[in-house]
C-alpha cells in the first residue's frame, strides 16, 4: 500500500522569496505523483504530475517538482512566491499497478508574508 | 465549458439520517470519483466510477454507496449518519482512468451532522 507524508503543516514565506514544500512517499511498486492546490473556498486544482520520464516536472503558476526515487521524495518548489499563492497544497500518490486509488497527504498551508 | 458541479453546496443533517449528494462531471468525462475531506486533512478516496461501473473503493463502511447514471452524473449516498461524517465531500471527473488523466474537482458539498 502507498502512503504519503507532508513534513510541514504550515510554511510561512516572505513575498518574492523562494519556497519548497516537502513530500515523501512510500510504495512497494512504481508510483505516479501529484501536487494539488486548494485556494480558500475552492476545489482542488492540479498543479503538476509525474507519470514517467524526466524527473523534473513543470506545472502551472511557476511551480515545479522533482521526483527523487532514491529518497522517495517529490518536493514542490517555486523560485519567487506571490500573495496569490496563499493556499493549501496537497501531495498525492497513486500506484501504477492498475490501482485507481489516489492517496493524499494531510496538506501544507502556505502563508505568504508581505 | 462548465466545470464539475455539485449539489447542494451545504447540508445540515442529524445523526441517523440519510443523505444524497450529487455531482455532474465535465461534458465528455466518463469517470467520477468521490472524496471525503475532513477539516485539516487531505481528501480521502471513497469511490471511483468509470463508464457506470465501480472501479475503486476506499476504506469506508457499507453505509457509503454510490452510483453513476447513463449521462455520467453520479450520486453519493450515506446512510445512518454519524457525527464523524461531517466533512467536505468532493467530486472529481476525468476523461479516463485516474492514473493518466487529469482530475477536475468540483467545489464540494459541506455536510454537517448534528
Amino acid at each position: 500500500a502507498q502512503s504519503v507524508t507532508q513534513l510541514d503543516s504550515q510554511v510561512p514565506v516572505f513575498e518574492e522569496a523562494p519556497v519548497e514544500l516537502r513530500c515523501n512517499y512510500s510504495s512497494s511498486v512504481s508510483v505516479y505523483l501529484f501536487w494539488y492546490v486548494q485556494y480558500p473556498n475552492q476545489g482542488l486544482q492540479l498543479l503538476l504530475k509525474y507519470l514517467s520520464g524526466s524527473t523534473l516536472v513543470k506545472g502551472i503558476n511557476g511551480f515545479e517538482a522533482e521526483f527523487n526515487k532514491s529518497q522517495t521524495s517529490f518536493h514542490l518548489r517555486k523560485p519567487s512566491v506571490h500573495i496569490s499563492d496563499t493556499a493549501e497544497y496537497f501531495c498525492a500518490v497513486s500506484s501504477s499497478n492498475r490501482d485507481d486509488k489516489i492517496i493524499f497527504g494531510k496538506g501544507t498551508r502556505l502563508h505568504i508574508l508581505p | 465549458d462548465a466545470g464539475v458541479t455539485q449539489s447542494p453546496t451545504h447540508l445540515i443533517k442529524t445523526r441517523g439520517q440519510q443523505v444524497t449528494l450529487r455531482c455532474s462531471p465535465i461534458s465528455g468525462h466518463k469517470s467520477v470519483s468521490w472524496y471525503q475531506q475532513v477539516l485539516g486533512q487531505g481528501p480521502q478516496f471513497i469511490f471511483q466510477y468509470y463508464e457506470k461501473e465501480e472501479r475503486g473503493r476506499g476504506n469506508f463502511p457499507d453505509r457509503f454507496s454510490a452510483r453513476q447514471f447513463p449521462n455520467y452524473s453520479s450520486e453519493l449516498n450515506v446512510n445512518a449518519l454519524l457525527l464523524g461524517d461531517s466533512a467536505l465531500y468532493l467530486c472529481a471527473s476525468s476523461e479516463g482512468t485516474v492514473l493518466t488523466d487529469t482530475q477536475y474537482f468540483g467545489p464540494g458539498t459541506r455536510l454537517t451532522v448534528l
